[in-house]
């Protein structure tokens, strides 16, 4: 079945280590996103990709990084500068930078908790 | 940039309908949806409504649009424990794919 695949489904982070969440879609959609929700909170969108290769900042970027080497794949590091990075993060993916005004709904994967050791 | 604003909390019992609401700021905007999200999972899509349309149906689901004071709400029919969840609207801010989210409402279903 086509789907978006987040892992791992819990993660640890130590003081001062960077960490990476992998996110794969086999949906041929163009465009990924990353979201961190707090409890009790919605999303922040924290970066997107509309094609491969390229990917813009998001509402709150700052502390992380990404990558777009291939269209199924939006790894999101979280780096030692992100103070406070305890949230479950989210990623989703939608059809297609081209598809204009059409329907194009965000399809989410099942998230990852990330929290401090 | 723009806001999307829901109500936090809904209670409802068992078997009655749930009306959960939702404004928006963007006059442009030509989808907007609807998301659930079941505790320690991601978001998934219940429904969407196109801009060019007041309402819409789909089962249990019914989605109203008042474009003109950017009113979104959704009520579910014969509300089920099942149904509790958080649930999101979200509108397409933009010629592709990027949406804007609300915050979120807690539905719970009381028996």
């Amino acid at each position: 079945d086509g789907g978006i695949t987040q892992s791992p489904k819990y993660l640890f982070r130590k003081e001062g280590q960077n960490v990476t969440l992998s996110c794969e879609q086999n949906l041929n959609h163009d465009a990924m996103y990353w979201y961190r929700q707090d409890p009790g909170q919605g999303l922040r969108l924290i970066y997107y990709s509309q094609i491969v290769n390229d990917f813009q900042k998001g509402d709150i970027a700052e502390g992380y990084s990404v990558s777009r080497e291939k269209k199924e794949s939006f790894p999101l590091t979280v780096t030692s500068a992100q103070k406070n990075p305890t949230a479950f993060y989210l990623c989703a993916s939608s059809i297609s930078r081209d598809r204009g005004e059409g329907n194009q709904p965000q399809h989410f994967g099942d998230g990852t908790r990330l929290s401090i050791l | 940039g723009e806001d999307v604003e829901q109500s936090l909390f809904l209670s409802v019992r068992e078997g009655d309908s749930s009306v959960i609401n939702c404004t928006y700021t963007d006059s442009s905007s030509t989808y907007l949806y609807w998301y659930k999200q079941e505790p320690g999972a991601g978001l998934q899509l219940l429904t969407y409504i196109f801009s060019n349309m007041d309402m819409k149906q789909d089962q249990r689901l019914t989605v109203l649009l008042n474009k003109k004071d950017k009113h979104l709400s959704l009520r579910i029919a014969d509300t089920q424990t099942g149904d509790s969840a958080i649930y999101f609207c979200a509108e397409r801010a933009g010629s592709w794919g990027k949406l804007q989210f609300g915050a979120g409402t807690q539905v719970v279903v009381t028996p």
